[in-house]
């Protein structure tokens, strides 16, 4: 069973800090990470899909990094602001050719940044 | 309209009652899904849909009936539901046979069994 780890569940901080969490995910039949932002009363949307070991992907102040070796995904975001709040999801499809890729999902670290 | 959208996106239904979530993607996907998300806990899938025939049910109580009469339409159907089925039910849609699997989300249906 793919299980999808992600850590701080939850994370306060001041407009201005930079901060980063964690999705954890078996090392092992890795196919690609999805980043998520899912702010509240809208859909998730997608920030960010990865598949090469070594990966860096950014996005304006985001970015993230993939380690499939050791099985885990950083996302950064620098200088954070209000409009950042969100919950962060990170999902990885337990591959099943051609049905339809089925995403599961971590719990999401949900993020609160104080003006 | 674009993306995927979804209706109602509040429900308020007693435990006798019967309604239906629908979910419509505009995005000419072929594959759609169900996910619920109850407090605290993560999204959990409950049906996916490949070129309208299912090809996932997640062990979800027959009291959730999918329909998908075509690619572009998805609906689920409530009746006889319990209070712990409250949450928020969520659609996607993604394209099969691309690489990553990248799925598309509606807004959500907060739904409140009482």
């Amino acid at each position: 069973i793919l299980n999808v780890e992600q850590s701080p569940q939850s994370l306060h901080v001041q407009e201005g800090d930079s901060t980063n969490f964690t999705c954890s995910f078996p090392s092992s039949n890795f196919y690609a990470l999805h980043w998520y932002r899912w702010e509240t009363a809208k859909s998730p949307e997608a920030l960010f899909v990865m598949t090469l070991n070594g990966d860096e992907k950014k996005k304006g102040r985001i970015s993230a990094t993939l380690n499939t070796k050791e099985g885990y995904s950083y996302l950064y975001i620098k200088g954070s602001q209000p409009e950042d709040s969100a919950t962060y999801l990170c999902a990885l499809p337990a591959y099943v050719y051609n049905q339809g890729g089925k995403l599961i999902f971590g719990q999401g670290t949900e993020l609160s940044v104080k003006p | 309209e674009t993306g995927v959208t979804q209706t109602p996106r509040h429900l308020v239904m007693g435990m006798t009652n019967k309604k239906s979530l629908k979910c419509e993607q505009h995005l000419g996907h072929n594959a759609m899904y169900w996910y619920k998300q109850s407090a605290k806990k993560p999204l959990e899938l409950m049906f996916v849909y490949n070129f309208k025939e299912q090809t996932e049910n997640n062990s979800v109580p027959s009291r959730f009936s999918p329909e998908c009469p075509n690619s572009s339409h998805l609906f689920l159907h409530l009746h006889t539901l319990q209070p712990e089925d409250s949450a928020l039910y969520l659609c996607a849609s993604s394209q099969t046979g691309t690489e990553t699997y990248e799925q598309y989300f509606g807004p959500g249906t907060r739904l409140t069994v009482t």
